[in-house]
């Protein structure tokens, strides 16, 4: 089971917005503004989309955001396109730790 | 180009011991920490340990330690991981990945080397 509890898939048509959830605690999301997003596409190393909740690296679309509110962190795709078809993971740091702790994991399927 | 290069797949027995590499290129490797991330097949990415070439800084996550060795060989700008009795359940994909300091996400990624063990 994994630290960091997101929907294992969601969908959407191409043009379609969507929002990914990710649930964690007051020792890791709650607390801190480290949490990132990666995009995994299959067969692929990771790529990270979104980091610091909200801050993308250069390089990566204006169509990904995220956000944070209480426990929970949400990254949204606008405007979907058939390259983001892809697993995202949620990430965050921990103090149960000290490390980062990840999410299971969200297949995004276009529709 | 800030560029992590993995060594090549493997495929060990239940017991033998096993050492993958990860060498970087493009950055100052002791300024930066060095992750190994584990992916098991269908599965989700686990931090496993983060290393710091500069101090040989090495922090393990509560579920790995004690079953791998993270260390690294500055004169070739080179990170490890290893195991000293593989199992079964080691099987799975394990990337390298770059992270600027302790608390930051991992921005450049290695290609990422498969560890298949049999019983």
């Amino acid at each position: 089971q994994s630290a960091l509890t997101q929907p294992a898939s969601v969908s959407g048509s191409p043009g379609q917005s969507i929002t990914i959830s990710c649930t964690g605690t007051s020792s890791d999301v709650g607390s801190y503004n480290y949490v990132s997003w990666y995009q995994q596409h299959p067969g692929k190393a990771p790529k990270l989309m979104i980091f610091d909740v909200s801050n993308r690296p250069s390089g990566v679309s204006f169509r990904f955001s995220g956000s944070k509110s209480d426990n929970t962190a949400s990254l949204t795709i606008s405007g979907l396109q058939a390259e983001d078809e892809a697993d995202y993971y949620c990430s965050s740091y921990t103090s149960r730790s000290t490390l980062e702790v990840f999410g299971g994991g969200t297949k995004l399927t276009l529709l | 180009e800030v560029q992590l290069v993995q060594s090549g797949a493997e495929v060990k027995k239940s017991g033998e011991s096993l050492k993958i590499s990860c060498k970087v290129s493009g950055y100052t490797f002791t300024s930066y920490w060095i992750g190994w991330v584990r992916q098991m097949p269908g599965r989700g990415l686990e931090l496993m340990g983060i290393l710091y070439p500069g101090d040989s800084d090495t922090r393990y996550s509560p579920s790995f330690q004690g079953h791998v060795t993270i260390s690294a060989d500055k004169s070739i700008s080179t990170a490890y991981l290893q195991w000293s009795s593989l199992k079964a359940s080691d099987t799975a994909m394990y990337y390298c990945a770059r992270r600027p300091t302790s608390v930051s996400p991992m921005d450049y990624w290695g290609q990422g080397t498969l560890v298949t063990v049999s019983s």
